[in-house]
């Protein structure tokens, strides 16, 4: 079963840090891009990085740039967030998302496109 | 950046029932857009990409069609497992996606 785990959400204090992780199983990690994607309470959906294949190409949205890192280890089919310098509107559940390499037609492909996504885990930034 | 706007923001329906969402791009974005469904306390799951793809193992009620800056979400007979908040997304100034605002789908 194709499947993504997130893990290391929390309660932490302004200005803190903390590390997520996703755990890939089921298919072959190292073939894909991968995102982070969050939303806070009762909100829409963000998206906040992605990664491609090998980890040697990186992207993040304006308002994480700077105090979010993302990486990959394919030997551990582990995704990871690290995240820095942490705000009050960082709080949100924080998911990640497979980006498949083949959803093609004749003429384009539609890098970006998440068809499979982990439950989320829950980030609290809070005094 | 490219914005999305959806909608209806918010849309009462019956079972059995058409209903159609729509997405408009704030300049044109040809046909990279994609439709996720999220239920309450659940990830977003994918419904269609490329603007009129449906995705494996999506039943074929759904469909998507558009390009350009306007884009239709229709599901030709409401089930009650479809009442959710439906999401557009760019992928045309990719690596800087953007989802619209969500529209929600509840029962009348």
């Amino acid at each position: 079963e194709v499947q993504l785990v997130e893990s290391g959400g929390g309660l932490v204090q302004p200005g803190g840090s903390l590390r997520l992780s996703c755990a890939a199983s089921g298919f072959t990690f190292s073939s894909y891009w991968m995102h982070w994607v969050r939303q806070a309470p009762g909100k829409g959906l963000v998206w906040v990085s992605r990664i491609n294949s090998d980890g040697s190409s990186t992207s993040y949205a304006d308002s994480v740039k700077g105090r979010f890192t993302i990486s990959r280890d394919n030997a551990k089919n582990t995704l990871y967030l690290q995240m820095n310098s942490l705000r009050a509107e960082d709080t949100a559940v924080y998911y990640c998302a497979r980006d498949p390499p083949d959803y093609c037609s004749s003429t384009s492909c539609y890098t970006g496109t998440m068809d499979v996504w982990g439950q989320g885990t829950t980030v609290t930034v809070s005094s | 950046d490219i914005q999305l706007t959806q909608s209806p923001s918010f849309l009462s329906a019956s079972v059995g029932d058409r209903v159609t969402i729509t997405c408009r791009a704030s300049q044109g974005i040809s046909s990279y857009l994609a439709w996720y469904q999220q239920k309450p306390g659940k990830a977003p799951k994918l419904l269609i990409y490329a603007a009129s793809t449906l995705q494996s193992g999506v039943p074929s009620r759904f469909s998507g069609s558009g390009s350009g800056t306007e884009f239709t979400l229709t599901i030709s007979s409401l089930q009650p497992e479809d009442f959710a908040t439906y999401y557009c997304q760019q992928l045309n100034s990719y690596p800087l996606i953007t989802f619209g605002q969500g529209t929600r789908l509840e029962i009348k």
